[in-house]
């Protein structure tokens, strides 16, 4: 599969539970980033890594922890969330130049997470 | 802080009829500005983007026009058809390390046969 590509699409989990998600990118960006999406709420930034390093986190609670391990993959693990945690959650990557940074971001289809 | 406002929040147009989504925005360095269309269940998709050294923009049926004196930048859509019919996101970005976006609050577009 080619462009950003999401596991799970779709995961239930309690709260006490610990799971991951992960996006995998084929198009040779070098930035990444994860978004949440709720009903009725603008997407909202929660960490950009650019060359595999965290450069944003957008004060996002502790029980999200993203990692990067090359620039092809991004993590983020979960653990003792809350049923407000329940949302579509996006990556997308871009191209980064160093300069003035390029701007394009490409999706992935994301994971719809379910909080019980 | 970073703000970006859109409206309206939803837009119902005949098919054939224009299309028009607004969105105006607070930092004054933002110098990209992306459109994404969002259909039920799928990914954004960028379908247009914009930078701060260009008024307006065209790309067949779609079409930006940036006013940066104002902080207002707008989508159109013209001979709009039923696939038009999906959530439309503006954003806004002042580039750098980050390369972040601030996202509008989407408009759900519904274009009737």
């Amino acid at each position: 599969e080619t462009g950003v590509t999401q596991t799970p699409r779709h995961l239930v989990m309690g709260m006490t539970n610990k799971k991951s998600l992960k996006c995998e990118q084929h198009l040779g960006h070098n930035a990444m980033y994860w978004y949440k999406q709720s009903a009725k709420k603008p997407l909202e930034l929660m960490f950009v890594y650019s060359l595999e390093e965290r450069v944003e986190n957008n004060s996002v609670p502790s029980r999200f922890s993203p990692e990067c391990p090359n620039s092809s993959h991004l993590f983020l693990h979960l653990h003792t969330l809350q049923p407000e945690d329940s949302a579509l959650y996006l990556c997308a990557s871009s191209r980064y130049t160093g300069t003035e940074g390029s701007y394009e971001q490409y999706f992935g289809p994301g994971t719809r997470l379910t909080v019980t | 802080g970073e703000n970006v406002e859109q409206h309206p929040s939803t837009l119902s147009v005949q098919e054939g009829d224009s299309a028009v989504i607004k969105c105006t925005y607070s930092d004054s360095a933002s110098n990209y500005f992306p459109w994404y269309k969002q259909e039920l269940g799928k990914r954004p998709q960028l379908i247009i983007d914009i930078r701060s050294n260009v008024g307006e923009k065209k790309d067949q049926r779609i079409a930006v026009t940036l006013n940066k004196t104002a902080k207002h930048f707008s989508l159109h859509i013209t001979e709009t058809q039923p696939e038009d019919s999906a959530v439309y996101f503006c954003a806004a970005s002042s580039g750098g390390a980050t390369n972040k976006l601030i996202f509008g609050t989407g408009t759900l577009l519904a274009v009737q046969p």
